[in-house]
């Protein structure tokens, strides 16, 4: 099975612009889950996606959101970027039921400047 | 607050030797997970222990779990460079109806020295 593939790997943008990163979880895995991870913060849940539904979220500004397709492919916006966003951006998916963890994609590192 | 925290933050061994890294976490669990990071990189996930299990093996791994005392150690033997990373100890929340959301702690930066 193809892994879990974030797009791009890397993003540079400019204070006040918005960024839309990209999640295709494998084949069959209809839970996706983005993560925030920074020096500071360490990884800090983001989202959590099942079945199209958001099921969760977490504690950041309504500039993120993120949605999920019906094909389970999800994406994640941030708009009017801050110098504090940049980050790595991880996505997760996995198997429905309690003894699966979760496979995570290489990430999407931003940069604003 | 991190529901995880590694200790120690950072370990330093020789190629060969054995690492033990902690985990303590502070409600109850129905797993707990471990994940390797490569600088940069995106998580693997290395194993999952249930609440009711106290002790998994996987290679040369080894995760034991005490539920008493809310704490995890992952084990690794015979260290090798390319287990050079950051490990990472998550849980899941104990409800597990609905969201799957991990918390994670800080991570443990593991060095092995060729």
């Amino acid at each position: 099975k193809a892994g879990v593939t974030q797009t791009p790997r890397y993003l540079i943008k400019t204070r006040g612009q918005q960024v839309t990163l990209s999640c295709s979880p494998i084949s069959g895995h209809r839970s996706v889950s983005w993560y925030q991870q920074t020096p500071g913060q360490g990884l800090q849940f983001l989202f959590e996606y099942f079945s199209e539904t958001q099921r969760n979220k977490g504690n950041f500004p309504g500039r993120f959101s993120g949605r999920q397709f019906s094909n389970s492919r999800s994406e994640m916006n941030v708009s009017t970027l801050e110098l504090g966003d940049s980050a790595l951006y991880l996505c997760a998916s996995r198997e429905r039921g309690e003894g699966y963890g979760y496979t995570f994609g290489s990430g999407t590192r931003l940069t604003v400047v | 607050s991190q529901q995880g925290e590694e200790d120690p933050q950072a370990l330093s061994i020789q190629e060969g030797e054995n690492a033990t890294m902690n985990c303590s976490y502070k409600t109850s669990i129905n797993n707990l997970q471990w994940y390797r990071q490569n600088s940069g990189r995106g998580l693997v996930h290395l194993i999952l222990i249930r609440s009711n299990e106290r002790e998994k093996h996987s290679g040369r791994l080894r995760v034991t779990l005490d539920t008493s005392k809310k704490s995890s150690s992952l084990l690794i033997t015979a260290s090798r460079a390319a287990d050079t990373a950051s490990y990472f100890c998550a849980t899941p929340p104990y409800s597990g109806a609905g969201s799957y959301q991990l918390t994670f702690g800080k991570g443990t930066k593991l060095s092995v020295i060729p």
